[in-house]
Protein backbone atom coordinates (compact mmCIF):
# COMPACT_ATOMS: atom_id res chain seq x y z
CA UNK A 1 0.00 0.00 0.00
CA UNK A 2 1.36 3.13 -0.94
CA UNK A 3 1.20 5.92 1.90
CA UNK A 4 2.14 9.17 -0.02
CA UNK A 5 1.29 9.01 -4.04
CA UNK A 6 3.07 11.94 -6.02
CA UNK A 7 2.39 12.79 -9.77
CA UNK A 8 3.46 13.42 -12.32
CA UNK A 9 6.43 11.17 -12.79
CA UNK A 10 7.99 14.00 -15.22
CA UNK A 11 7.68 17.06 -15.90
CA UNK A 12 8.95 19.57 -18.85
CA UNK A 13 8.72 23.22 -18.27
CA UNK A 14 9.54 26.51 -20.13
CA UNK A 15 12.48 28.30 -18.28
CA UNK A 16 10.40 31.01 -16.91
CA UNK A 17 7.34 28.96 -16.26
CA UNK A 18 5.40 27.17 -13.26
CA UNK A 19 6.40 24.01 -11.83
CA UNK A 20 3.58 21.83 -10.00
CA UNK A 21 3.98 18.72 -8.39
CA UNK A 22 1.60 17.20 -6.33
CA UNK A 23 1.14 14.55 -3.34
CA UNK A 24 -1.50 12.94 -1.80
CA UNK A 25 -1.25 10.83 1.26
CA UNK A 26 -3.49 8.46 3.43
CA UNK A 27 -2.16 8.30 6.71
CA UNK A 28 -3.89 10.75 8.81
CA UNK A 29 -0.56 10.68 11.31
CA UNK A 30 1.58 12.04 9.40
CA UNK A 31 2.43 15.70 10.88
CA UNK A 32 5.62 16.98 8.92
CA UNK A 33 5.56 17.11 4.99
CA UNK A 34 9.45 18.09 3.41
CA UNK A 35 10.05 18.51 0.24
CA UNK A 36 13.73 17.25 -1.12
CA UNK A 37 15.48 18.05 -4.03
CA UNK A 38 17.77 15.16 -5.49
CA UNK A 39 20.45 15.28 -8.59
CA UNK A 40 21.93 12.88 -10.12
CA UNK A 41 24.79 10.78 -7.82
CA UNK A 42 23.69 13.04 -5.10
CA UNK A 43 22.22 12.73 -1.27
CA UNK A 44 18.46 14.69 -1.21
CA UNK A 45 18.13 17.85 -0.18
CA UNK A 46 15.62 19.98 2.06
CA UNK A 47 13.78 22.38 -0.05
CA UNK A 48 10.90 23.37 2.39
CA UNK A 49 8.30 21.45 4.72
CA UNK A 50 5.00 22.34 6.42
CA UNK A 51 3.07 21.06 9.05
CA UNK A 52 -0.44 20.49 8.62
CA UNK A 53 -1.79 23.65 10.12
CA UNK A 54 -0.12 25.76 8.01
CA UNK A 55 -2.15 26.16 4.21
CA UNK A 56 1.12 27.32 2.78
CA UNK A 57 4.56 28.21 2.67
CA UNK A 58 6.81 30.05 0.75
CA UNK A 59 10.08 30.63 0.60
CA UNK A 60 11.59 32.08 -2.39
CA UNK A 61 10.07 30.65 -5.35
CA UNK A 62 9.21 27.60 -3.71
CA UNK A 63 5.71 27.68 -2.30
CA UNK A 64 4.33 24.04 -0.43
CA UNK A 65 0.43 24.13 -0.84
CA UNK A 66 -1.44 22.45 1.70
CA UNK A 67 -5.05 21.16 1.64
CA UNK A 68 -5.85 19.09 5.12
CA UNK A 69 -8.94 17.77 4.51
CA UNK A 70 -8.37 16.79 0.74
CA UNK A 71 -5.27 15.30 2.48
CA UNK A 72 -3.33 16.66 -0.33
CA UNK A 73 0.32 19.05 -0.66
CA UNK A 74 1.76 20.33 -3.59
CA UNK A 75 5.26 21.94 -4.79
CA UNK A 76 4.96 25.41 -6.79
CA UNK A 77 8.11 26.35 -8.04
CA UNK A 78 7.95 30.32 -9.73
CA UNK A 79 9.74 31.29 -12.66
CA UNK A 80 11.28 27.74 -13.16
CA UNK A 81 15.39 27.98 -14.15
CA UNK A 82 17.42 25.08 -15.84
CA UNK A 83 19.09 24.63 -13.17
CA UNK A 84 16.14 23.34 -11.12
CA UNK A 85 15.79 20.43 -13.20
CA UNK A 86 16.39 17.42 -10.63
CA UNK A 87 14.20 15.21 -9.33
CA UNK A 88 11.89 16.46 -6.61
CA UNK A 89 10.43 14.05 -3.56
CA UNK A 90 7.41 14.87 -1.50
CA UNK A 91 7.47 12.86 2.06
CA UNK A 92 4.98 12.36 4.94
CA UNK A 93 6.72 11.97 8.24
CA UNK A 94 5.37 10.60 11.81
CA UNK A 95 6.07 12.23 14.97
CA UNK A 96 8.41 9.87 15.22
CA UNK A 97 10.54 11.07 12.25
CA UNK A 98 10.05 8.27 9.98
CA UNK A 99 9.73 9.39 6.72
CA UNK A 100 7.54 8.28 3.76
CA UNK A 101 8.50 9.18 0.17
CA UNK A 102 6.33 9.61 -2.61
CA UNK A 103 7.92 7.84 -6.05
CA UNK A 104 9.60 11.20 -7.41
CA UNK A 105 9.09 13.48 -10.38
CA UNK A 106 11.80 14.48 -13.00
CA UNK A 107 11.38 17.82 -13.81
CA UNK A 108 13.24 19.45 -16.64
CA UNK A 109 13.56 23.52 -17.20
CA UNK A 110 14.05 23.77 -21.02
CA UNK A 111 16.23 26.88 -21.58
CA UNK B 1 24.20 24.19 9.42
CA UNK B 2 23.25 20.70 9.30
CA UNK B 3 25.87 18.71 7.35
CA UNK B 4 25.75 14.90 7.12
CA UNK B 5 29.18 13.30 5.06
CA UNK B 6 29.09 10.26 4.06
CA UNK B 7 32.38 7.87 3.82
CA UNK B 8 33.07 6.53 1.26
CA UNK B 9 31.07 8.05 -1.88
CA UNK B 10 31.78 5.11 -4.06
CA UNK B 11 33.16 1.46 -3.11
CA UNK B 12 33.70 -1.71 -5.57
CA UNK B 13 33.99 -5.09 -3.94
CA UNK B 14 33.90 -8.48 -4.50
CA UNK B 15 31.38 -10.91 -3.89
CA UNK B 16 31.14 -12.55 -0.61
CA UNK B 17 33.04 -9.70 0.80
CA UNK B 18 31.82 -6.80 3.42
CA UNK B 19 31.83 -3.14 3.24
CA UNK B 20 31.39 -0.70 5.51
CA UNK B 21 29.69 2.48 4.92
CA UNK B 22 29.76 5.49 7.30
CA UNK B 23 27.49 8.39 8.84
CA UNK B 24 28.18 11.29 10.52
CA UNK B 25 26.17 14.53 11.49
CA UNK B 26 29.05 17.36 11.18
CA UNK B 27 27.81 19.76 13.22
CA UNK B 28 24.81 18.47 15.19
CA UNK B 29 23.89 15.52 17.43
CA UNK B 30 21.55 13.03 15.82
CA UNK B 31 19.61 10.82 18.14
CA UNK B 32 18.11 9.07 15.08
CA UNK B 33 19.79 7.96 11.88
CA UNK B 34 18.09 6.48 9.14
CA UNK B 35 19.49 4.14 6.10
CA UNK B 36 17.70 4.32 2.86
CA UNK B 37 18.16 2.55 -0.37
CA UNK B 38 17.97 3.57 -3.60
CA UNK B 39 17.96 2.13 -7.03
CA UNK B 40 18.45 4.17 -10.53
CA UNK B 41 15.48 6.14 -11.08
CA UNK B 42 13.32 5.22 -8.39
CA UNK B 43 12.66 7.09 -4.47
CA UNK B 44 14.09 5.94 -1.55
CA UNK B 45 13.09 2.98 0.12
CA UNK B 46 14.24 3.01 4.00
CA UNK B 47 16.07 0.29 4.79
CA UNK B 48 16.41 1.33 9.04
CA UNK B 49 16.13 3.41 11.58
CA UNK B 50 19.13 3.64 13.61
CA UNK B 51 19.58 5.07 17.30
CA UNK B 52 22.17 5.80 19.29
CA UNK B 53 22.59 3.32 21.99
CA UNK B 54 20.41 0.95 21.12
CA UNK B 55 19.44 -1.94 18.58
CA UNK B 56 18.47 -0.94 14.38
CA UNK B 57 14.98 -0.56 13.61
CA UNK B 58 14.65 -2.63 10.74
CA UNK B 59 11.93 -2.39 7.78
CA UNK B 60 9.96 -5.35 6.68
CA UNK B 61 11.64 -7.32 4.27
CA UNK B 62 15.59 -5.84 4.93
CA UNK B 63 17.71 -8.82 6.60
CA UNK B 64 19.22 -7.40 9.74
CA UNK B 65 22.50 -9.88 9.88
CA UNK B 66 22.90 -8.84 6.37
CA UNK B 67 22.61 -4.92 6.90
CA UNK B 68 24.53 -4.33 10.21
CA UNK B 69 24.05 -1.12 11.85
CA UNK B 70 25.72 0.43 14.31
CA UNK B 71 24.75 3.75 16.18
CA UNK B 72 28.14 4.16 18.59
CA UNK B 73 27.49 7.93 19.36
CA UNK B 74 25.61 10.88 18.69
CA UNK B 75 27.29 11.64 15.26
CA UNK B 76 27.98 8.41 13.65
CA UNK B 77 26.20 5.44 12.40
CA UNK B 78 27.87 2.61 10.04
CA UNK B 79 26.02 0.30 8.01
CA UNK B 80 27.71 -2.70 6.99
CA UNK B 81 26.74 -5.34 4.00
CA UNK B 82 27.48 -8.57 5.03
CA UNK B 83 28.69 -11.08 2.25
CA UNK B 84 27.75 -8.96 -0.05
CA UNK B 85 26.15 -9.96 -3.35
CA UNK B 86 26.08 -8.10 -7.09
CA UNK B 87 22.04 -7.71 -6.25
CA UNK B 88 23.25 -5.80 -3.19
CA UNK B 89 25.39 -2.94 -5.57
CA UNK B 90 22.97 0.21 -4.85
CA UNK B 91 23.05 3.82 -4.07
CA UNK B 92 22.55 4.15 -0.05
CA UNK B 93 22.27 6.97 1.59
CA UNK B 94 21.81 7.94 5.07
CA UNK B 95 20.27 10.94 7.10
CA UNK B 96 20.14 12.06 10.12
CA UNK B 97 17.31 13.74 12.44
CA UNK B 98 18.44 17.16 13.50
CA UNK B 99 17.00 19.26 16.92
CA UNK B 100 14.07 21.69 16.34
CA UNK B 101 16.38 24.93 15.33
CA UNK B 102 19.66 23.30 13.75
CA UNK B 103 20.13 24.05 10.07
CA UNK B 104 17.50 26.51 9.84
CA UNK B 105 14.22 24.47 10.61
CA UNK B 106 11.82 25.26 12.85
CA UNK B 107 9.66 22.52 12.84
CA UNK B 108 11.61 19.75 13.87
CA UNK B 109 11.81 16.00 12.41
CA UNK B 110 13.91 17.81 9.86
CA UNK B 111 15.56 15.08 8.26
CA UNK B 112 19.21 15.99 7.04
CA UNK B 113 21.01 13.68 3.62
CA UNK B 114 24.17 12.75 3.27
CA UNK B 115 25.69 12.26 -0.32
CA UNK B 116 24.92 8.76 -0.82
CA UNK B 117 27.30 5.85 -1.31
CA UNK B 118 27.15 3.92 -4.71
CA UNK B 119 28.27 0.29 -3.73
CA UNK B 120 28.96 -1.79 -7.04
CA UNK B 121 29.24 -5.57 -6.50
CA UNK B 122 31.44 -7.78 -8.73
Amino acid sequence: QQQVKQSPQSLIVQKGGISIINCAYENTAFDYFPWYQQFPGKGPALLIAIRPDVSEKKEGRFTISFNKSAKQFSLHIMDSQPGDSATYFCAANTNAGKSTFGDGTTLTVKP
Amino acid sequence: GAVVSQHPSWVICKSGTSVKIECRSLDFQATTMFWYRQFPKQSLMLMATSNEGSKATYEQGVEKDKFLINHASLTLSTLTVTSAHPEDSSFYICSASAPMGVGGGRLGHEQYFGPGTRLTVT
